[in-house]
């Protein structure tokens, strides 16, 4: 059965902390890998992963996908209070597969 | 236990007919939420509901969508008149309630409009 796990399920850090959430992924066709932050009632899109190896950036926030290893990382630079959410990540296969998320709280 | 389920999980329809999609939540989750994902898009919502009633319906893209929930647990989702650009995976999540921000997705359904 397809399935998406994220760690860690918690992160607690201090503003200016960078962070680094995982993503691992186990799915057949596999299409592509999506991120997104989760504040309030819709999930805000980040990133969206087809290709091993290539960064993708926007700002304090970057990820890489290892489709050999099977498994993405996020990244978050130096962290704001602002980014304090629940980060989703999901794998478009045959269905889409969503991970529990990870609860990032960033302290000031 | 059991988490959100939906049906069915593919649907292939010709242009012009209607379709339905059903959304199943976890039992106990108040809030219920309709989502679209088009091909290399991110997460587009389209309704939410707490209970049986849609406080929000925002994001529904025109009036051939409409969604309903009965009971406050199962909802469907139809699209009349179906178009080729309705085709995506129609998502379904639900919490415990919307000052929740932890949603549960289902699987998804992938609609195909040919």
């Amino acid at each position: 059965e397809d399935k998406v796990v994220q760690s860690p399920l918690s992160l607690v850090v201090h503003e200016g902390d960078t962070v680094t959430l995982n993503c691992s992924y186990e799915v057949t066709n596999f299409r592509s890998l999506l991120w997104y932050k989760q504040e309030k009632k819709a999930p805000t899109f980040l990133f969206m992963l087809t290709s091993s190896g290539i960064e993708k950036k926007s700002g304090r926030l970057s990820s890489i996908l290892d489709k050999k290893e099977l498994f993405s990382i996020l990244n978050i630079t130096a962290t704001q209070t602002g980014d304090s959410a629940i980060y989703l990540c999901a794998v478009e296969s045959n269905d889409m597969r969503f991970g529990a998320g990870t609860r990032l709280t960033v302290k000031p | 236990g059991a988490g959100v389920s939906q049906s069915p999980s593919n649907k292939v329809t010709e242009k012009g007919k209607d379709v339905e999609l059903r959304c199943d939540p976890i039992s106990g989750h108040t809030a219920l939420y309709w989502y679209r994902q088009s091909l290399g898009q991110g997460l587009e919502f389209l309704i939410y509901f707490q209970g049986n009633s849609a406080p929000d319906k925002s994001g529904l893209p025109s009036d051939r969508f409409s969604a309903e929930r009965t009971g406050g647990s199962v909802s469907t989702l139809t699209i009349q008149r179906t178009q080729q650009e309705d085709s995506a995976v129609y998502l379904c999540a639900s919490s415990l309630g919307p000052e929740y921000y932890e949603q549960y997705f289902g699987p998804g359904t992938r609609l195909t409009v040919t």
